[in-house]
């Protein structure tokens, strides 16, 4: 079964710096798809940023962007010029080949003013 | 509608009562996901309906949740008996049909559920 592991439960960072959060899964499909959801206190998930396994370059969007290492079976989330509104918790998720999503544990990212 | 609505926003219910929690997909999505999520948690699947048929209900706890979909539009979950465990956002999905990851899943904003 996959699994998805998020190693930190919390993280800072100063406004306008960058932050990168952790991820790793563990899968034996050769196809799939990850992504990072945000869930601010309203509760609501938003995508953030999706990356295709069987794609090499890594997904930017915006202030967003990822380093997927497939081997290592990482995904990360970089955090550039971090704002206030970007405080929230964040969620690693793998979509597998049953169209389901396995979510990690979550990391809380708090911006420092 | 505009997004995913659930109803209702909070629901506080006694221990051994009967609950309903309701989800109004994004309109076409034909696909509706129904998750929950403890405190400090990640969101933990329950069931997946494709259309109007559950095509993977392999995260029900155990038989006093069961959920239905029965137009392929509106789902509602439905626990039976509830227990203080069952206290948990419920976070319901949709997503449009076709390339799984072409799309992503839009969440509602959930129904918290205290169980007292």
């Amino acid at each position: 079964a996959q699994t998805v592991t998020q190693s930190q439960p919390e993280m800072s960072v100063q406004e306008a710096e960058t932050v990168t959060l952790s991820c790793t899964y563990d899968t034996s499909e050769s196809d799939y798809y990850l992504f990072w959801y945000k869930q601010p206190p309203s509760r609501q998930m938003i995508l953030v940023i999706r990356q295709e396994a069987y794609k090499q370059q890594n997904a930017t969007e915006n202030r967003f962007s990822v380093n997927f290492q497939k081997a290592a079976k990482s995904f990360s989330l970089k955090i550039s010029d971090s704002q206030l509104g970007d405080a929230a918790m964040y969620f690693c998720a793998y979509l597998t080949g049953t169209y389901k999503y396995i979510f990690g544990t979550g990391t809380r990212l708090k911006v420092l003013a | 509608g505009a997004g995913v609505s659930q109803t209702p926003s909070n629901k506080v219910t006694e221990k051994g009562k009967y609950v309903e929690l309701r989800c109004d997909p994004i309109s076409g999505h034909t696909a509706l996901y129904w998750y929950r999520q403890s405190l400090g948690q990640g969101p933990e699947f329950l069931i997946y309906f494709q259309g109007t048929g559950a095509a993977d209900d392999s995260g029900l706890p155990n038989d006093r949740f069961f959920a239905v979909r029965p137009e392929g539009s509106v789902s509602t979950l439905k626990i039976q008996r509830t227990e203080r465990g069952d206290s948990a956002v419920y976070l319901c999905a949709s997503r449009e049909s076709g390339r799984p990851g072409g799309t992503e899943a839009f969440f509602g904003q959930g129904t918290r559920l205290t169980v007292v």
